[in-house]
């Protein structure tokens, strides 16, 4: 499946600490976005990153995407206990019509 | 909020029910979605809409309905469900289809007993 694999599943930080999140993906894409979920909520978008960028950030966080490797990663730096939430990568690989395929999540929790 | 709305927050329902759900964006996008979330799974695509037209079945059983009558209201009509069709059910919008970032309503939460 196209589908994107996070990793690690979960994810226990302190306060002040930064958050690493992986996501690998298997085929050819257009772009890859990030959400975040809080429990029982809606996602909420975070950051869009095209096939041809390499690099992005917005506020606290910083995406990469390394097509070679078919992987991005969503640093969060200074976290905070309110970014405690679940967080997906999303992939509009080619051929989908701008469909998004999910993966599982990364669950984040920050303690203060 | 992000501008997408659905009702009800909550719903149990028996396999024999009928019920609907509800999405309106306040927007002024082209493109909704059907997602459902089920414990320990990916986002499920159930259906997608552009321009009131559905462009993406997901292979969805026929005891989900989508229905678009116009681009602001997207409903989801649910008849004889199963216990196993319990789950968060995502609606969601975006400018168009492509390139585009979407916008989630809070949720419904259904449950089939």
């Amino acid at each position: 499946s196209q589908q994107g694999e996070e990793d690690p599943q979960a994810l226990s930080i302190q306060e002040g600490e930064n958050a690493t999140m992986n996501c690998s993906y298997k085929t050819s894409i257009n772009n890859l976005q990030w959400y975040r979920q809080n429990s029982g909520r809606g996602l909420v978008h975070l950051i869009l990153i095209r096939s041809n960028e390499r690099e992005k950030h917005s506020g606290r966080l910083r995406v990469t995407l390394d097509t070679s490797k078919k992987s991005s990663s969503l640093l969060i730096t200074a976290s905070r206990a309110a970014d405690t939430a679940s967080y997906f990568c999303a992939t509009d690989w080619r051929g989908s019509q701008g469909n998004l395929i999910f993966g599982k999540g990364t669950k984040l929790s920050v303690k203060p | 909020e992000t501008g997408v709305t659905q009702t009800p927050r909550h719903l149990v329902m028996g396999m024999t029910n009928k019920k609907s759900l509800k999405c309106e964006q306040h927007l002024g996008h082209n493109a909704m979605y059907w997602y459902k979330q089920s414990a320990k799974k990916p986002l499920e695509l159930m259906f997608v809409y552009n321009f009131k037209e559905q462009t993406e079945n997901n292979s969805v059983p026929s005891r989900f309905s989508p229905e678009c009558p116009n681009s602001s209201h997207l409903f989801l009509h649910l008849h004889t469900l199963q216990p196993e069709d319990s789950a968060l059910y995502l609606c969601a919008s975006s400018q168009g289809t492509g390139v585009h970032e979407q916008y989630f309503g809070p949720g419904t939460r259904l449950t089939v007993t």
